[in-house]
């Protein structure tokens, strides 16, 4: 696609139930983060994955929340036992290459747990 | 640890004049910096990024000037346009590692 894609755009959910979050990255692009935004704060790193592997995991806030990126393409952010306190936004980002270069960010999935 | 600060949370530009934006650094190890723009309900957009062994870097109606002995960088619009009304982000990384993002400041372009 032209963009990075993340579904779904807002998820509305209960305290306690599991959540995944799904990111289709920039054709081609070989690096791909995730990102969480919370209201009035930058965006703040959770996870790089450098092809299927993840290179750098030493964001995710605890074991709550995991990560998956199986082919090398697609990747899904899960978490569990969701809180009131994961409520944010979730952005999924690009680069064709390393890390620490340019990144081209999706719109974001939009969590409310209640 | 805020290792990138944006201490202006806001900012209000007439249409037309200059918008200066500015952004401090903690850590010397960054060497890559940049420039992020954002609209409501939308992902970041990337504006214009500066190397370490630049201290300027232009892009049309943008400017970014690094200044690495004051761990300081500033982006400057000129001329300021409606259109730029949005969060702009500051954001740094070291050694090609992940991007560490400011807090924001939200511009506003008065007409």
């Amino acid at each position: 696609g032209a963009g990075v894609s993340q579904t779904p755009s807002n998820k509305v959910t209960e305290k306690g139930k599991y959540v995944e979050l799904r990111c289709d990255p920039i054709s081609g692009h070989t690096a791909l983060y995730w990102y969480r935004q919370s209201l009035g704060q930058g965006p703040e790193f959770l996870i790089y994955f450098q092809g299927t592997g993840a290179a750098d995991d030493s964001g995710l806030p605890n074991d709550r929340f995991f990560a998956v990126r199986p082919e090398g393409s697609v990747s899904t952010l899960k978490i569990q036992r969701t809180e009131r306190g994961d409520s944010a936004v979730y952005l999924c980002a690009s680069s064709p290459g390393a890390s620490g270069n340019t990144i081209y960010f999706g719109e974001g999935s939009w969590l409310t747990v209640v | 640890d805020q290792q990138v600060k944006q201490n202006s949370p806001s900012l209000s530009v007439q249409e037309g004049r200059i918008s200066i934006l500015n952004c401090d650094y903690t850590n010397s190890m960054f060497d890559y910096f940049l420039w992020y723009k954002k609209y409501p309900a939308e992902g970041p957009t990337f504006l214009i990024s500066i190397s370490s062994i630049k201290d300027k870097n232009e892009d049309g109606r943008f400017t970014v000037f690094l200044n690495k002995s004051a761990k300081h960088l500033s982006l400057h619009i000129v001329p300021s346009q409606p259109g730029d009304s949005a969060v702009y982000f500051c954001a740094a990384s070291a050694n090609g590692e992940k991007l560490t993002f400011g807090t924001g400041t939200r511009l506003t372009i008065i007409p």
